[in-house]
């Protein structure tokens, strides 16, 4: 089992530029969620999904969006990347919201010059 | 909103000593209580929970207590050794579909 897989690992970024993140689970989780995490500040959740076809906005969403077309994906959308975007981004998923434990995936660290 | 408060930031302690990390959350509504550990390179991973219908929990070396009362929770390692060293973050979770993190604990235990 793969569990949770993110790709890329790293990314460097100009500026303005726009990338997708990946997200995969094989677990046939209906819960996923994108989280930032940077330096003194934990883990904040970016936007989740409560299952295919759903997204909602979580802690700081702003500058992101989402997509969530089949179960096993999520996606993480930058449209026009920021400097205060570099961060480790964390991409987890649950089998039954978040009282539940939840999974994560490796990470990938995104730096925006 | 939920908010997560953990102490302390840094922790260093002997090999064989004990260790202790105390949170506080303020929604009197939430009711899970994970904690995770993240090693250098990796993603968080759940190393034990606690529901608030529960005061203590304990597995192996690890254990973790809760006071509702008081609205905290703690996470406490026994016999500690080197591969214990890492961060660890503690969580509270009430039913907005929001599982709160506090700012972690770098643990290092020196052998």
């Amino acid at each position: 089992n793969a569990g949770v897989t993110q790709t890329p690992k790293f990314r460097v970024l100009k500026t303005g530029q726009s990338m997708t993140l990946l997200c995969a689970q094989d677990m046939n989780h209906e819960y996923m969620y994108w989280y930032r995490q940077d330096p003194g500040m934990g883990l904040r959740l970016i936007h989740y999904s409560v299952g295919e076809g759903t997204t909602a906005k979580g802690e700081v969403p702003d500058g992101y969006n989402v997509s969530r077309l089949k179960k096993q994906n999520f996606l993480l959308g930058l449209e026009s990347a920021a400097p205060s975007q570099t961060s480790v981004y964390f991409c987890a998923s649950s089998t039954a919201g978040p009282n539940t434990e939840a999974f994560f995936g490796q990470g990938t660290r995104l730096t925006v010059v | 909103g939920e908010n997560v408060e953990q102490h302390p930031s840094t922790l260093s302690v002997q090999e064989g000593d004990s260790a202790v990390i105390k949170c506080t959350y303020s929604d009197s509504a939430s009711n899970y209580f994970p904690w995770y550990k993240q090693e250098l390179g990796k993603g968080p991973q759940l190393i034990i929970d606690i529901r608030s219908n529960v005061g203590e929990k304990k597995d192996q070396r690890i254990a973790v207590t809760l006071n509702k009362t008081a609205k905290h929770f703690s996470l406490h390692i026994t016999e500690t050794q080197p591969e214990d060293s890492a961060v660890y973050f503690c969580a509270a979770s009430s039913s907005n579909y929001k599982l709160t993190f506090g700012k972690g604990t770098l643990l290092t235990v020196n052998p």
